[in-house]
């Protein structure tokens, strides 16, 4: 069975730092993995995904995350934080398999910027 | 185009009636797989659909169905509600295998 692990379930940033978001995840198979954003309200959006290409992959707004299967890791992370990137963060995995389009999330990160 | 688009958007019901909800994915999307959010267990995959099928299913009591008409719109349906169906459901569409899905916003249920 898969699963993903978010460590942290708020972190705080100051305008202008370093975000990092970190994601773990465990699955029988290599797995497709994603990042998505949730604003107040709204549903998901989708900020990147991995799918076997390159393991560095950039998404929108300025984030990008490494994907590195000795430490079965995920983390998403943006240079420079802006107040407009205050929302809940979502890492989520799907085992590549035809016919399959669960996604598997893990319990969300809450990201705060201090101005 | 258009987004995936949920209706209603806010619902409010009583212990034991039913409840249907509905979502239309982007046009040419055959795939449509239902959420449920709530604080406590976080996001949990429901079921999907793709061509009129259920093709994958979660770990929910059978209270909760749902179905995809012809046209890829897709309903799910809440029998006999309780206090703990309160969440928030979220309906994605998707065009091809693990191609991106497209969420909704969501319809927000509260049972009371």
């Amino acid at each position: 069975a898969q699963s993903v692990t978010q460590l942290g379930s708020h972190v705080s940033v100051s305008e202008g730092a370093l975000v990092l978001l970190r994601c773990n995840y465990s699955s029988s198979v290599p797995p497709y993995l994603f990042w998505y954003v949730q604003y107040p309200n709204q549903g998901l959006q989708l900020l990147l995904k991995y799918t076997s290409a390159a393991t560095l992959v950039k998404g929108i707004n300025g984030f990008e995350a490494e994907f590195k299967k000795s430490e079965t890791s995920f983390h998403l992370t943006k240079p420079s934080a802006h107040m407009s990137d205050a929302a809940e963060y979502f890492c989520a995995v799907s085992e590549p398999n035809f016919g399959n389009e669960k996604l598997t999330f893990g319990t969300g990160t809450r990201l705060t910027i201090i101005p | 185009k258009a987004g995936v688009t949920q209706t209603p958007r806010y619902l409010i019901k009583t212990r034991g009636q039913q409840v249907t909800l509905s979502c239309s994915p982007i046009s040419g999307h055959r795939s449509v797989s239902w959420y449920q959010q709530t604080p406590g267990q976080g996001l949990q995959f429901l079921f999907e659909y793709f061509s009129e099928t259920q093709r994958n299913k979660g770990n929910f009591p059978g209270r909760f169905s749902g179905r995809q008409f012809s046209n890829s719109r897709s309903e799910m349906n809440v029998s006999t509600l309780e206090l703990g169906d309160s969440a928030l459901y979220l309906c994605a569409s998707s065009g091809g295998t693990h191609t991106e899905a497209f969420f909704g916003q969501g319809t927000r249920l509260t049972v009371v």
